[in-house]
């Protein structure tokens, strides 16, 4: 049981490349998010997931996309990448119910554009 | 607008020093208050989830409460290897589980 799965787990990227950040879950949870988490600061939500097929933005979604096609994957897309998007940003899942469970995060993915 | 704000912002404790790390909160319709550990480079790592005022729950050396506006997460005797992060957040009625989140408390325990 792996968990949450994120890759890459660095990455450089150069102003105005795009790249995606790979999430992937084994868990069968139905809900799935993006956080980005700068120096100093909480973590700030990007995007979510309820279900295969259903995102909607968070907080923070400008210079963000994703998609949901599978209940396990959900990945994150930056396009046109710009300094203010340097960050370590988190991939989370979790299953509803009638509580909040705790979500499981992944190990993250630490970005710098230059 | 839902805020947490969580103090202080960084705590150094002697080995068996007990302390508490507070999390205040304005939330429209509180559903839960979570907390986190989060150890450098990793991922933060589920403590708790509180529900209603007058909650408590407890792991190992720490002790989770809540009230209407806040909540503390006490550490009694702590060890070196309670040194971490500690992450508040809430989720509230109506969302699908997102989580607002405090800034957190970095919590170093000296030998």
């Amino acid at each position: 049981n792996a968990g949450v799965t994120q890759t890459p787990k660095f990455r450089i990227l150069k102003i105005g490349q795009s790249m995606t950040l790979q999430c992937t879950q084994d868990m069968n949870h139905n809900y799935m998010y993006w956080y980005r988490q700068d120096p100093g600061m909480g973590l700030k939500l990007i995007y979510y997931s309820v279900g295969a097929g259903i995102t909607d933005k968070g907080e923070v979604p400008n210079g963000y996309n994703v998609s949901r096609s599978t209940t396990e994957d959900f990945p994150l897309r930056l396009e046109l990448a710009a300094p203010s998007q340097t960050s370590v940003y988190f991939c989370a899942s979790t299953i509803s119910g009638s509580k909040d469970y705790g979500y499981t995060f992944g190990s993250g993915t630490r970005l710098t554009v230059v | 607008e839902d805020q947490v704000t969580q103090s202080p912002e960084a705590l150094r404790l002697q080995e068996g020093e007990s302390s508490s790390l507070n999390c205040s909160y304005t939330v429209s319709g509180l559903r839960g208050l979570f907390w986190y550990r989060q150890d450098p480079g990793k991922g933060p790592e589920f403590l708790f989830t509180l529900y209603s005022a007058g909650e408590e729950k407890e792991k190992e050396r720490l002790k989770a409460t809540l009230t209407k506006k806040e909540s503390f997460l006490h550490i009694t005797a702590p060890k070196p290897e309670d040194s971490a992060t500690y992450l508040c957040a809430v989720s509230w009625s109506g969302s699908a589980r997102q989580l607002t989140f405090g800034s957190g408390t970095q919590l170093t325990v000296l030998p």
